[in-house]
């Protein structure tokens, strides 16, 4: 199994809302991460997590709050989101190959903030 | 701050046409470059991870070049198939505290004229 999922696809909140994005990879990889794309720009790295714990943090906002229950999941809570957070947020996760790492990512959730 | 610049944004190239497009990074910090192909709806697949000046990988119909030293690499892509169509990202990869973080360009938008 060489796949990352993520749940769910779309999903529509108000401001006052409170939701999670999940992600999940059971590849035995041991570092996972959640990054953030707006439309025409790069994807950007909010939060690394290693062996289940929070290695990097990208300064990214307390409204987004990271979770590792465990290796194999991810969890982003999402609350009192603002607009400009719609965006679309992948999950990947990565292991050690030859020279470097390789990253796999999931479909990403496209989350729209009303 | 870490700059990743791709070129073009946007290329359109007629079926069995061969095309090629730059990812320029600083070359001071290096430690490995990616390569991503990402279609619409689908997850970023990874194409190549390069490490070493010189270093030449390929895929198929699709190859890849890196000159650590100027901090460019080339995507080739001989006899262009429609399935070709695609979004191609690069991203340079920096260790981050025993972790790797990955700053990505914008992305060349290829399109496959039938």
């Amino acid at each position: 199994d060489t796949e990352v999922t993520q749940t769910p696809k779309h999903l529509v909140m108000g401001m006052t809302n409170k939701k999670s994005l999940k992600c999940e990879q059971h590849m035995g990889h041991r570092a996972m991460y959640w990054y953030k794309q707006k439309a025409k720009k790069p994807p950007e790295l909010m939060f690394v997590y290693s062996y289940e714990k929070l290695s990097i943090n990208e300064s990214v906002p307390s409204r987004f709050s990271p979770e590792c229950p465990n290796s194999s999941l991810l969890n982003l809570h999402l609350h009192a989101l603002q607009p400009e957070d719609s965006a679309l947020y992948l999950c990947a996760s990565s292991h050690r190959i030859s020279g470097g790492y390789e990253q796999y990512f999931g479909p990403g959730t496209r989350l729209t903030v009303t | 701050i870490l700059n990743v610049e791709q070129s073009p944004q946007s290329l359109h190239v007629q079926e069995g046409d061969s095309t090629n497009f730059t990812c320029s990074f600083p070359s001071s910090n290096f430690y490995a470059l990616h390569w991503y192909r990402w279609e619409t709806a689908k997850s970023p697949e990874a194409l190549f991870v390069m490490t070493l000046n010189g270093d030449e990988k390929k895929k198929g119909q699709i190859s890849a070049t890196l000159n650590t030293k100027e901090g460019y690499s080339y995507l080739y892509i001989k006899g262009s198939q429609p399935e070709d169509s695609a979004t191609y990202l690069c991203a340079s990869q920096q260790p981050v505290f025993g972790n790797e973080k990955l700053t990505f360009g914008t992305g060349t938008r290829l399109t496959i004229i039938p």
